[in-house]
């Protein structure tokens, strides 16, 4: 059973076009994340939400808009895509923050291509 | 603010040789998590290990291990007896106990035959 699971895996589209990456994770977490991981690797956090309330968010373009329908899943959407958005998105989870169980678990990641 | 420092963008390691990878982190918390991830040509990240700040203890697992220096703010992973199976990108990562996991920019470790 896949514990955190992202939609598509990979994602190649045309500038200015809208997209959506689904995640769902099985693990009865309260806390989810999305991460993106440029050319060079590094990873930086956008997003967190705890019991579907945001509660992190960084300095991240309003075309990118995080939705929580319920707090196994967390999809992100895109609008207006740019060449600059091509990553790897990477959706994890976690338990409650304070929790002294803190490990965070990713899924698999979405490689998002802007051409 | 915390900030993750690793030092070393890639280390290169013979197989059952044995290689330290170096990590610091900056911040004002108390208590807080240290991580290493790893993340293979598959993309998957995957825990190596895990630290929490009030346990003087480092934490083992099996062929990794972690020296965690909490004065120094210094968090190294050795990796003992290295396999193929090791080439991947190495992150450190730090969590305070109530804010955001953060990594460190990695090291690529390459482990040749």
């Amino acid at each position: 059973d896949t514990a955190v699971s992202q939609t598509p895996k990979y994602l190649v589209t045309q500038m200015g076009n809208d997209k959506s990456i689904k995640c769902e994770q099985n693990l009865g977490h309260d806390t989810m994340y999305w991460y993106k991981q440029d050319s060079k690797k590094f990873l930086k956090i956008m997003f967190s939400y705890n019991n579907k309330e945001l509660i992190i968010n960084e300095t991240v373009p309003n075309r990118f808009s995080p939705k929580s329908p319920d707090k196994a899943h967390l999809n992100l959407h895109i609008n207006s895509l740019e060449l600059g958005d091509s990553a790897v998105y990477f959706c994890a989870s976690s338990p409650s923050l304070g929790s002294s169980n803190t490990e965070a678990f990713f899924g698999q990641g979405t490689r998002l291509t802007v051409v | 603010a915390q900030t993750v420092t690793q030092s070393q963008p890639e280390m290169s390691v013979q197989e059952a040789e044995t290689v330290t990878l170096s990590c610091t982190y900056d911040t004002s918390e108390s208590n807080y998590y240290l991580f290493w991830y790893k993340q293979p040509p598959s993309r998957q990240m995957i825990l190596v290990i895990r630290q929490e700040a009030y346990k003087q203890q480092n934490a083992t697992e099996n062929r990794f291990s972690v020296n965690f220096q909490k004065a120094a703010k210094s968090f190294s992973l050795k990796i003992s007896d290295s396999q193929l199976g090791d080439t991947a990108m190495y992150f450190c990562a730090f969590r305070p106990s109530w804010g955001k996991l953060q990594f460190g920019a990695g090291t690529q470790v390459v482990v040749t035959p």
